[in-house]
């Protein structure tokens, strides 16, 4: 079975600053994706980012990019120039690439940034 | 629409009441799933559909749940004789076919307050 566990329950910034969150993941298999989403108070489930296993870059979007080590497991997220906006839960997440598998969240990590 | 929607938005039920909350995933999406999220938790998984046919429901987590998706498009889930641990918001989540390749979009969810 397939685990993800975010360690860090809350963490905050200031505005201008960058900040990294954990996340490390269990299996057995090869070929997954991993994710990070953003969920606001409105409880929309946000993609940010998304990794396929068998790539060895580093997925960037804009303002956020992973750290993917595949032999550690670990996936962290990197949010550069945080903006108050970027207040939100944030959930790792797996999932096999197999059709039907269901995305395994993390219990997520709660971010403040503030000014 | 061009989003999952979900409704209603907020549900109030007294316990042993039966509650239905509804999905309408994205117009052609095959999969569909639904997760249970708790206050200040991930979300976890409680099925999978495929068009209409219910692949998975492993992660239903008693025989007082149900879900259908009769048609392939629209679903619902059925929750009978509500308890209080019931209480949660229930996303529903579609995506084009089942793996990791297409993203997966979240509705709003449905925060069921069981009192």
């Amino acid at each position: 079975a397939q685990t993800v566990t975010q360690s860090q329950p809350e963490m905050s910034v200031q505005e201008a600053e960058t900040v990294t969150l954990s996340c490390t993941y269990d299996t057995s298999e090869n070929n997954y994706y991993l994710f990070w989403y953003k969920q606001p108070p409105s409880r929309q489930m946000i993609l940010v980012i998304r990794q396929e296993a068998y790539k060895q870059q580093n997925a960037t979007e804009n303002r956020f990019s992973v750290n993917f080590q595949k032999a550690a497991k670990s996936f962290s997220l990197k949010i550069s120039d945080s903006q108050l906006g970027d207040t939100a839960m944030y959930f790792c997440a797996f999932k096999l690439n197999q059709a039907g598998t269901a995305l395994i969240f993390g219990k997520g990590t709660t971010l403040s940034v503030s000014s | 629409g061009a989003g999952v929607s979900q409704s209603p938005r907020y549900k109030v039920a007294k316990r042993g009441q039966d509650v239905a909350l509804r999905c309408d995933p994205i117009s052609g999406h095959v999969s569909l799933f639904w997760y249970q999220q708790a206050l200040g938790q991930g979300p976890e998984f409680l099925t999978y559909f495929q068009n209409e046919a219910q692949l998975d429901k492993s992660g239903l987590p008693s025989d007082r749940f149900f879900a259908e998706r009769p048609e392939g498009s629209v679903s619902t889930l059925k929750i009978q004789r509500t308890q209080q641990e019931d209480s949660a918001v229930y996303l529903c989540a579609s995506s084009l076919e089942g793996t990791g390749a297409t993203p997966l979009h979240f509705g709003n969810g449905t925060r069921l307050t069981v009192t």
